[in-house]
């Protein structure tokens, strides 16, 4: 079935480094794909998504790349803030219509220090 | 606008006792998910509503989950009896139907200890 692979944490950072959270996937079919974040308390958040193969999803200064030769999807950040501790998932869907079930990542917590 | 509505936040309960989620979605949302997010683990869908029909209930454990949305709107998800296992957060989350969005909305979950 339909799969999603991340990267394992904790990642540890110092403020202003650079991120970088691996995430790949196993679908049959051309799923759309999405990284989602919780901070401590709250639930879950959309972060970015991207619905086809070469799109570029941005929000917040993060970013990722749909791969479908490599199916990969990592998640990026030229310069981290202590505000952005928290755990993110990587998550796809096969169906683009309205019954968009989500199929998540084992999610990878991120901390960074001043 | 309000986001999704959890009820309760917390919840401890012994072994083989019956318990009740209850969650309220954004306003006009058509879809309803429940997830269960075993600690370490990512959501994994239990059930999927659309109004009040089932669309996908595959890993929902029937033989002591249940769930209901009546009305289109609210949604309770029960676990009787309850297992050591069942300890998770239990997420409620909703969507749009029409189609062109993608985005769930989630609610901040229901952290059930079975002891």
């Amino acid at each position: 079935g339909d799969s999603v692979t991340q990267m394992e944490g904790p990642v540890t950072l110092s403020e202003e480094a650079f991120l970088t959270i691996n995430c790949t996937y196993t679908a049959t079919g051309y799923p759309s794909l999405f990284w989602y974040v919780q901070y401590p308390g709250e639930g879950l958040q959309l972060l970015l998504k991207a619905t086809k193969a070469d799109d570029k999803g941005s929000n917040k200064g993060f970013e990722a790349t749909y791969r479908k030769e490599t199916t990969s999807f990592h998640l990026e950040k030229g310069s981290v803030q202590v505000s952005d501790s928290a755990v993110y998932f990587c998550a796809l869907s096969e169906y683009p219509g309205g019954y968009n079930k989500l199929i998540f990542g084992a999610g990878t917590r991120l901390a960074v220090h001043p | 606008e309000a986001g999704v509505a959890q009820s309760p936040r917390y919840k401890i309960i012994e072994k083989r006792q019956s318990v009740a989620f209850w969650c309220n979605p954004i306003s006009g949302h058509a879809t309803l998910y429940w997830y269960q997010q075993i600690l370490g683990q990512g959501p994994k869908l239990l059930i999927q509503f659309q109004n009040n029909g089932v669309v996908d209930d595959s890993q929902l454990p029937k033989d002591r989950f249940s769930a209901e949305r009546l009305k289109g709107v609210d949604s309770t998800l029960k676990i009787q009896p309850a297992k050591l296992e069942d300890s998770a957060v239990y997420l409620c989350a909703s969507s749009d139907a029409s189609g062109l969005s993608y985005e769930q909305y989630f609610g901040p979950g229901t952290r059930l200890t079975v002891t």
